[in-house]
């Protein structure tokens, strides 16, 4: 079954870091283009990041730009989001997908990022 | 970037009724492969969004029939053919043209 699993959310000081996972399973990350896309409870969609299929190429939402970095590790087959100087604007629900045939055709059950002192 | 915008916000539905979303983008979506780049999702409470149509037409695996999508170029419309309970949750679409992928602003359909 194609899966993928967030972890690594949680309640961060204004400043701090997290860094988010994203475990594939059903399929390898490294032939995929994936990306994060957030969404603050009870809001729409918002595209945060995008990787490509052979990690040479990333993208960034202007709104996270500098502050996060997207990665993977194909031995471990993990998505990740390295997320520096968080700020209040940044609490959401944190979904990983797979981009295929135009779509994001596979989604996490997402993590949830709370900043707040 | 481009811009996605849908309607209604909101759209009650007799149980049994058909329903309509239709979807705007600013800048055309097909691709010069022939594809449209637009997908449409369905998203219920407290869960991630599922995958309905892509490529503005196709339906996704297990999708079921009562669910199609159509259009070309800047408007795309997503129908329920006859809507039960369990369609209740708000509905997005999705450019994959370029980056940033860009979502419309959701479709939220109840049960009158």
């Amino acid at each position: 079954e194609v899966q993928l699993v967030e972890s690594g959310g949680g309640l961060v000081q204004p400043g701090g870091s997290l860094r988010l996972s994203c475990a594939a399973s059903g399929f390898t990350v490294s032939s995929s283009w994936m990306h994060w896309v957030r969404q603050v409870p009870g809001k729409g969609l918002v595209w945060v990041s995008r990787i490509s299929s052979d990690g040479s190429n990333t993208v960034y939402a202007d709104s996270v730009k500098g502050r996060f970095t997207i990665s993977r590790d194909n031995a471990k087959n993990t998505l990740y989001l390295q997320m520096n100087s968080l700020r209040g604007e940044d609490t959401a629900v944190y979904f990983c997908g797979r981009y295929y045939n135009g779509a994001l055709d596979v989604w996490g059950e997402g993590t949830t990022v709370i900043v707040s002192s | 970037d481009i811009v996605m915008t849908q309607s209604p916000l909101s759209l009650p539905v007799t149980p049994g009724e058909p329903a309509s979303i239709s979807c705007r983008s600013s800048q055309s979506l097909l691709h010069s492969n022939g594809n449209n780049f637009l997908a449409w999702y369905l998203q219920k409470p407290g869960q991630s969004p599922q995958l309905l149509i892509y490529l503005g037409s196709n339906r996704a695996s297990g999708v079921p029939d009562k669910f199609s999508g159509s259009g070309s170029g800047t408007d795309f419309t997503l129908k329920i053919s006859r809507v039960e309970s369990e369609d209740v949750g708000v509905y997005y679409c999705m450019q994959g043209l370029q980056t940033p992928l860009t979502f419309g602003g959701g479709t939220k359909v109840e049960i009158k």
